[in-house]
């Protein structure tokens, strides 16, 4: 059974459109989190939420908006999609908020922007 | 905040060899220092953490060690095979904070 699972796996789409990826996880967990990794590889955390509420928003565009209709889901929606916006998002998740807690991640969703 | 510097970016060891991946990190208030192994196409996955009431942890070929005093955690890996090519990295995050930042990864090749 996977424990954190993203939708779509590769996604291309032109600049300016909007697109959403989706994430689920079936761990009971309470935090849920959005990464973005650069063709170097750097993960850079985007958003996190606990039990649906929103804990963490890095300097990201606000083209960018996660929302969570329950704690078991966090979607990421991106608005006027840019060339620079072209990355790997994995979702992530954790039993919750607490420093010392582990975190699970998806297998990642490809993004190119053409 | 927290800045975590990773070395090297990439490794190139014989199999049987070990390898040895350095981190620093500067907030003093971080508490828990995982490791991650991405392998192609795949998401992090972690092999193996450490908290800072501990100085040294081991799981089969794989250690950790941490230095609190000089702000720094190793990975250690004996024994190296094949399927542990994969690019690795290290992460540092404090008990109050739910912000983990990462290395910036560590390409490591085993050549059989």
């Amino acid at each position: 059974d996977t424990a954190v699972s993203q939708t779509p796996k590769y996604l291309v789409t032109q600049m300016g459109n909007d697109k959403s990826i989706k994430c689920e996880q079936n761990l009971g967990h309470d935090t849920m989190y959005w990464y973005k990794q650069d063709s170097k590889k750097f993960l850079k955390i985007m958003f996190s939420y606990n039990n649906k509420e929103l804990i963490i928003n890095e300097t990201v565009p606000n083209r960018f908006s996660p929302k969570s209709p329950d704690k078991a889901h966090l979607n990421l929606h991106i608005n006027s999609l840019e060339l620079g916006d072209s990355a790997v998002y994995f979702c992530a998740s954790s039993l919750g908020r607490s420093g010392s807690y582990e975190q699970y991640f998806g297998p990642g969703t490809r993004l190119t922007v053409t | 905040g927290e800045n975590v510097e990773q070395h090297p970016s990439t490794l190139s060891v014989q199999e049987g060899d070990s390898a040895v991946i350095k981190c620093t990190y500067s907030d003093s208030a971080s508490n828990y220092f995982p490791w991650y192994k991405q392998e192609l196409g795949k998401g992090p996955q972690l092999i193996i953490d450490i908290r800072s009431n501990v100085g040294e942890k081991k799981d089969q070929r794989i250690a950790v060690t941490l230095n609190k005093t000089a702000k720094h955690f190793s990975l250690h890996i004996t024994e190296t095979q094949p399927e542990d090519s994969a690019v690795y990295f290290c992460a540092a995050r404090s008990y109050n904070n739910n912000d983990m930042r990462f290395g910036a990864g560590t390409r490591l090749t085993v050549k059989p």
